[in-house]
């Protein structure tokens, strides 16, 4: 099946800091979505890419869809503690298909 | 806000035992979805379901496995004889289909098989 690599696996971060982290497959997508998944709930969208090259902004959060269609980032910008928790990417092309995960750790 | 919700939130089961969870997707979606996530790893698919009928499945959903949209609000996924190895969290997520990819999930059930 296909392969969504995400990196970093996991990241400690001051809180204030910048954060990025990527997803790359070896197939293209045509929809890239990231998630927040906090322990023990259901991920929760955070945000939607359609198009190759589309930056989207929700709040402090930035994604976007790479050009070549088989990979996306995420940038948080001043992080806070409540941003704590795995993000994953996931990318559709008929089925959905999720990254392995990074997990966040923002320190007071 | 409407919203995917589920029950039970934690099921306890014997081996060999069945199981049905339960997932009410939110009411003017078109695509339902299982998916399972073993703790610590990543959040797998285990099937799709369009217009009364399953449109994808994985491997992990064999014979064992079912779904089954009994009325028009409930998505139910069916575990015939549990293994060990069916532990895990299990979510459900609908998708209204209209133009878009984006899909949204339920809180997840807990199934711990003894």
């Amino acid at each position: 099946g296909q392969q969504l690599n995400q990196s970093p696996q996991s990241m400690f971060i001051q809180e204030g800091e910048d954060v990025s982290m990527n997803c790359t497959s070896s197939s293209i997508f045509n929809t890239w979505l990231w998630y927040k998944q906090d322990p023990g709930e259901g991920p929760v969208l955070l945000i939607a890419l359609y198009k190759a090259g589309e930056l989207t902004s929700n709040g402090r959060l930035t994604a976007q869809f790479g050009i070549t269609r088989k990979d996306s980032f995420l940038n948080i910008s001043a992080s806070i503690p409540s941003d704590v928790g795995i993000y994953f990417c996931a990318g559709t092309f008929n089925q959905f298909y999720f990254g392995t995960g990074t997990s966040l750790t923002v320190i007071p | 806000e409407p919203e995917v919700t589920q029950t039970p939130s934690h099921q306890v089961t014997q081996m060999g035992q069945e199981v049905i969870l339960r997932c009410v997707p939110i009411s003017n979606h078109l695509y339902f979805y299982w998916y399972r996530q073993i703790l610590g790893q990543k959040v797998e698919f285990l099937v799709s379901f369009y217009n009364n009928e399953i449109s994808e499945k994985s491997e992990i959903f064999d014979d064992q496995f079912s779904v089954e949209r009994p009325d028009g609000s409930n998505f139910t996924l069916k575990i015939r004889s549990t293994k060990l190895e069916d532990s895990a969290m299990y979510f459900c997520a609908s998708r209204s289909g209209r133009g878009y990819n984006e899909q949204f999930f339920g809180p997840g059930t807990r199934l711990t098989v003894l």
